[in-house]
């Protein structure tokens, strides 16, 4: 149980175009999704908590309208990387907090975003 | 202040040698909990262990374990008769209050390297 899928898992777009990542919990229903960017060797910066029905909380220093960020169901959050650009290149995870809300937080596999 | 502090860039050990990974934390929040993930080159982020601020007991999984000293505020991750598997990147993290909505903080990690 408890396991959370990310849709694609590697992605390489030109700059200027935008990405949707998908993040799916398969066996559970999590009404809180989070989304999180790492460089490379480096540690997981969280940039935003995605709750169903409602908008989504970023951390500060976080675009909003840069990553956009949707949880309209109880089984899928996405997030779209607008008009992206080289900088934007890294390695995305999601994770979502179930199945009883107060457990841990079960991770996707990442998403390798590329912006040529 | 870091509120999590992983001192070790790097970890080497024999397979079938225990070892075991540093985590500092802190908090004024007398409910948390305390969660080590493995990340290997793939990317994906694996949940190794979960202690809460008010179990008695040390948490164990298998070969992992982890080491609470809630005075000190540290929680070690020992893994006990190290394989080749384990070489990944490891991270500690904390969770504060109890509530799966709230977001996790994750240390720098450990690169753990099993030799044969």
């Amino acid at each position: 149980g408890a396991v959370v899928s990310q849709h694609p898992s590697r992605v390489i777009c030109k700059s200027g175009t935008s990405v949707k990542i998908e993040c799916r919990s398969l066996d559970f229903q999590a009404t809180t999704m989070f989304w999180y960017r790492q460089f490379p060797k480096k540690s997981l910066m969280l940039m935003a908590t995605s709750n169903e029905g409602s908008k989504a909380t970023y951390e500060q220093g976080v675009e909003k309208d840069k990553f956009l960020i949707n949880h309209a169901s109880l089984t899928l959050s996405t997030l779209t990387v607008t008009s992206a650009h080289p900088e934007d290149s890294s390695f995305y995870i999601c994770s979502a907090s179930g199945p009883l809300n107060t457990d841990t937080q079960y991770f996707g596999p990442g998403t390798r975003l590329t912006v040529l | 202040a870091q509120k999590i502090t992983q001192t070790q860039p790097g970890m080497f050990v024999q397979e079938k040698e225990a070892v075991t990974l540093d985590c500092t934390y802190d908090t004024s929040d007398p409910s948390y909990g305390l969660f080590w993930y493995k990340q290997p080159s793939s990317g994906e982020m694996i949940f190794l262990i979960y202690q809460g601020s008010y179990d008695q007991q040390n948490a164990t999984e298998g070969r992992y374990s982890l080491n609470f000293q809630k005075a000190r505020k540290s929680a070690n991750l020992v893994i006990s008769a190290s394989q080749l598997g384990d070489s990944a990147m490891y991270f500690c993290a904390m969770r504060e209050g109890t509530s799966g909505y709230s977001t996790l903080t994750f240390g720098k990690g450990t690169m753990l390297l099993v030799s044969p």
